[in-house]
């Protein structure tokens, strides 16, 4: 059974560009949320989508926008990056009526 | 928004050793879960515990829902148990998203 799978695992960017991260979730998982990692904090909920529509949103600007698809992996997309861009971005999928969330392994964005 | 936080912030112990970390948040949860996360910035899932007590062979989970805290206890440490943990709860019914805590960095020492 193949676990949450995120691509890809490094990306180096520069400011102004723009960037696609990309999530596979767990078999049987419908719902994907993505988070925002900076250097030395716990991850910040960025937003979920279910049934290819954002269900939720936290407190990211509109240069973050995302995308499911029917097969319910998703896209993370960030536009006009910002050196306070850099980050771990993780995936989490889960079965929508469950609470429990498990995450990929990341991508690390730098952005010079 | 809900406020979660994680004590002690540092913990370097002895392999070996027993210890306990805290998880306090400041509203009714519907959700909370435990991760441990590796040196490669992997979430590793330990505990879906939002209420009573679970164990995992040398872990295990205390959570007081009515007390508003969760308590993860690892015994006999070993070296691949560094890393840091992260409680992070949700507050709705159905699937909310995670906030997570400021983690407790733990390093063990041969």
């Amino acid at each position: 059974d193949a676990g949450v799978t995120q691509s890809p695992t490094h990306l180096i960017k520069t400011r102004g560009q723009q960037v696609t991260l990309r999530c596979s979730p767990k078999s049987g998982h419908d719902t994907v949320s993505w988070y925002q990692q900076a250097l030395g904090q716990g991850p910040q909920f960025i937003f979920q989508y279910y049934e290819e529509e954002e269900r939720q949103r936290g407190n990211f600007p509109d240069r973050f926008s995302g995308h499911q698809f029917p097969n319910y992996s998703s896209e993370l997309n960030v536009n006009a990056l910002l050196l306070g861009d850099s980050a771990l971005y993780l995936c989490a999928s889960s079965f929508y009526v469950m609470k429990e969330q498990f995450f990929g392994p990341g991508t690390r964005l730098t952005v010079l | 928004g809900i406020q979660v936080e994680q004590s002690p912030p540092d913990l370097i112990l002895q392999e070996g050793a027993n210890s306990t970390l805290r998880c306090n948040f400041s509203d009714s949860v519907n959700n909370l879960q435990w991760f441990h996360q590796n040196p490669w910035g992997q979430l590793i899932n330990l505990f879906y515990i939002p209420s009573g007590t679970k164990q995992n062979g040398r872990l295990s989970a205390t959570t007081v829902a009515t007390e508003r805290y969760s308590l993860l206890y690892i015994s006999s440490s070993q070296t691949t148990d560094s890393g840091v943990y992260f409680c992070a709860v949700g507050v709705r019914e159905g699937n909310e998203k995670l906030t997570f805590g400021t983690g407790t960095r733990l390093t063990i020492i041969p």
